[in-house]
């Protein structure tokens, strides 16, 4: 079955960096792209880009563009998202979804990540 | 960007009724288009993906429909179970992907 496990619950300082993975299993990793999206508390989730698990091209959202990178190592099958410069605005709770590098939607998601952006 | 408005934004409704969720996009997404749903402290659950064709495993008295800009998420035959968060989202303008703000379902 289609699994996606996530790193744990984090806890950052203002202006410090965080990397949250996604180890996928139960299909062919390099066959879909790995999204990641953002839910803060009382808003709506929000897409903050995907990368192509098979050839790693990558799309951002221009709102992260400058902040974030989506990598993956193919032989752990596990996707891995860094936003960097946080502010307290940026703690949310961050999902790995699978979907497609295109008009696709996201079939199966992580269980989330709590990022906490706290001094 | 497109923005995706549902309504409303609470329902409730009582057990064995229908419930009928609302979704219009700022603009055409085409059939591409699709709900979740999500209970506290979960991930998302897609039910529904190309407006209408349910995902694997999902009941059938969840069903979709529309195209362009209106879309409607009904769930028939409620259960205490259905209660949750649901949100729609769209895949066709993208970057950057959308999603509703979601409307929660109460069952009664």
């Amino acid at each position: 079955q289609v699994q996606l496990v996530q790193s744990g619950a984090e806890v950052k300082k203002p202006g410090a960096s965080v990397k949250v993975s996604c180890k996928a299993s139960g299909y062919t990793f390099s066959n879909y792209a790995i999204h990641w999206v953002r839910q803060a508390p009382g808003q709506r989730l929000e897409w903050m880009g995907w990368i192509n698990a098979g050839d790693g091209n990558t799309r951002y959202s221009l709102r992260f563009q400058a902040r974030v990178t989506i990598t993956r190592d193919t032989s752990a099958t596990t996707a891995y998202m860094e936003l960097s410069s946080l502010t307290s605005e940026d703690t949310a709770v961050y999902y790995c979804a699978r979907g497609g590098a295109g008009n696709y939607p996201n079939d199966y998601w992580g269980q989330g990540t709590l990022v906490t952006v706290s001094s | 960007e497109i923005l995706m408005t549902q309504s409303p934004a609470t329902l409730s409704v009582s057990p064995g009724e229908r419930a009928t969720l609302s979704c219009r996009a700022s603009q055409s997404v085409s059939s591409n288009l699709a709900w979740y749903q999500q209970k506290p402290g979960q991930a998302p659950r897609l039910l529904i993906y190309g407006a209408s064709t349910r995902a694997t495993g999902i009941p059938a008295r969840f069903s979709g429909s529309g195209s362009g800009t209106e879309f409607t998420l009904t769930i028939s035959s409620l259960q205490s179970e259905d209660s949750a968060l649901y949100f729609c989202h769209q895949y066709n303008n993208w970057p950057p992907y959308t999603f509703g703000q979601g409307t929660k379902l109460e069952i009664k």
